[in-house]
């Protein structure tokens, strides 16, 4: 199994410009999370879908940031237009609801500065 | 908000055992005790999970007190690859939302 892939592994961009991040899910799983990491606020949970439908955004910081996930093995985070306070680690994880709790896959993260 | 306490910070020598601590005084019936860790500059491992019995694997074991108040996480021989911030986590199940809130965690420093 791949695991949870992310794209870009870096990104630099100016203020104002969009910027999109792609998450490919582990196959199978039915949960998306997309979290952001700074080292001001820690791990913070933005979004997560179940069954490609989002289901809690409460963590999205504002209306510059939007979310999609069009099938089950694709979601993507975009940020337009970007600021230099969004230069975070953007990390998509994954998971499977089953019985008896379940493991959330995380990737390796998209580390992204906004100059 | 996190629903844990953990120290900031501990050592630990190298091929000694690793206990790391957790406070959860406020944990639910239904919300089990996971734990993962995030080495520098990667994305959070999943390390082990449970709900009321005390849980081990090949990378750790999970002692939960009887009354699920705390837990403590046991690395048998920690080495120098365990230097990582560890976080516990309460979790809800998924009819509730199941949301991994992360806070901010237990920075482990193995020396040799």
């Amino acid at each position: 199994d791949a695991g949870v892939i992310q794209s870009p592994r870096h990104e630099v961009t100016e203020m104002g410009q969009e910027v999109t991040l792609r998450c490919k899910p582990i196959s199978g799983h039915d949960y998306l999370f997309w979290y952001r990491q700074t080292m001001m606020r820690g791990l913070e949970l933005l979004i997560y879908f179940n069954n490609n439908v989002p289901i809690d955004d409460s963590g999205m910081p504002e209306d510059r940031f939007s979310a999609k996930m069009p099938n089950a093995s694709f979601s993507t985070l975009k940020i337009q237009p970007s600021e230099p306070r969004d230069s975070a680690v953007y990390f998509c994880a994954s998971s499977r609801q089953g019985a008896t709790g379940n493991t959330i896959y995380f990737g390796e993260g998209s580390w992204l500065t906004v100059v | 908000d996190a629903k844990t306490t953990q120290p900031p910070s501990m050592d630990c020598a190298e091929g000694r055992a690793a206990n790391l601590p957790c406070n959860h005084s406020t944990i639910s019936g239904n919300e089990y005790v996971y734990w993962y860790r995030q080495i520098h500059s990667q994305g959070p491992q999943y390390i082990i999970h449970g709900l009321k019995n005390n849980e081990t694997n090949e990378m750790a074991s999970l002692i939960i007190t009887e009354d699920r108040k705390s837990s403590t996480l046991i690395l048998p021989h920690a080495t120098l690859r365990d230097t990582a911030v560890y976080y516990c986590i309460v979790r809800p199940p998924y009819n509730q939302g199941g949301k991994l809130i992360f806070g901010q965690g237990t920075e482990l420093s193995v020396k040799p």
